[in-house]
């Protein structure tokens, strides 16, 4: 069975101060692991696809990277805007025939001024 | 502005009515998709369509049912409400059933 687990639940930073959010995953074959920001009340907003081991991706202070057994997403410098839940998910490449995410549990980021 | 449109965006239901939560979509993607996001369970599949004409049974299927008549539409319906199914839903789309989804602002649901 998939399993996505992510850490740590909740992360608070001060203004400026860089971390890293964890996403560990065990899946039988790995189509694509996906990041979303889901802000209180909305629906998840997709920030990034990473296909195979040492893929990066990068948006503004955002940077997203992946091994076999888990992906890193980094924040750089956050501001308060950053403050939302951050969700990854993997999508496996055998025995669906369809797009199948499993979610892990979500990081909640909280940025103060 | 191109996207997903649900709705209604909230709903108080009573156990035992019957109720159809609209989605859709001018992006005109293929694949479509019905999630539930409950706390300390996260986001689970519901139902999906690969194609208009097509639908199929994601993790958590029981007592819901769509249809997909063309690429536009792809209504969820609960056929007799029970309060377990109180929760958030989100309607997503993709181009193909193997690339990214984008999700719609969600139907926030209570049956009591």
């Amino acid at each position: 069975e998939d399993q996505v687990t992510q850490s740590p639940e909740a992360l608070r930073l001060q203004e400026g101060e860089s971390s890293s959010l964890n996403c560990s995953y065990t899946v039988s074959g790995l189509r694509g692991l996906f990041w979303y920001r889901q802000d209180p009340g909305k629906g998840p907003e997709f920030l990034f696809t990473l296909y195979s081991a040492g893929e990066e991706k990068e948006k503004e202070r955002l940077k997203a990277t992946l091994t076999k057994k888990e992906s890193f997403l980094h924040i750089t410098a956050p501001k308060p805007e950053d403050s939302a839940t951050y969700l990854c998910a993997v999508q496996t490449a055998g025995g669906t025939s369809y797009g199948k995410l499993t979610f892990g549990q979500g990081t909640i980021l909280t940025v103060h001024p | 502005i191109a996207g997903i449109t649900q709705a209604p965006t909230s709903q108080i239901l009573a156990a035992g009515r019957r109720m159809t939560l609209r989605c859709t979509q001018d992006m005109r993607h293929n694949a479509m998709y019905w999630y539930r996001q409950d706390l300390g369970l996260g986001l689970r599949l519901i139902h999906y369509s690969n194609t208009a004409g097509t639908t199929g049974k994601g993790e958590v299927p029981d007592g819901y049912s769509v249809s997909r008549a063309n690429t536009d539409d792809f209504p969820l319906t609960l056929a007799s409400a029970v309060p377990s199914q109180t929760s958030v839903y989100f309607c997503a789309t993709s181009r193909d059933f193997d690339t990214e989804a984008f999700f719609g602002q969600g139907t926030r649901l209570t049956v009591v």
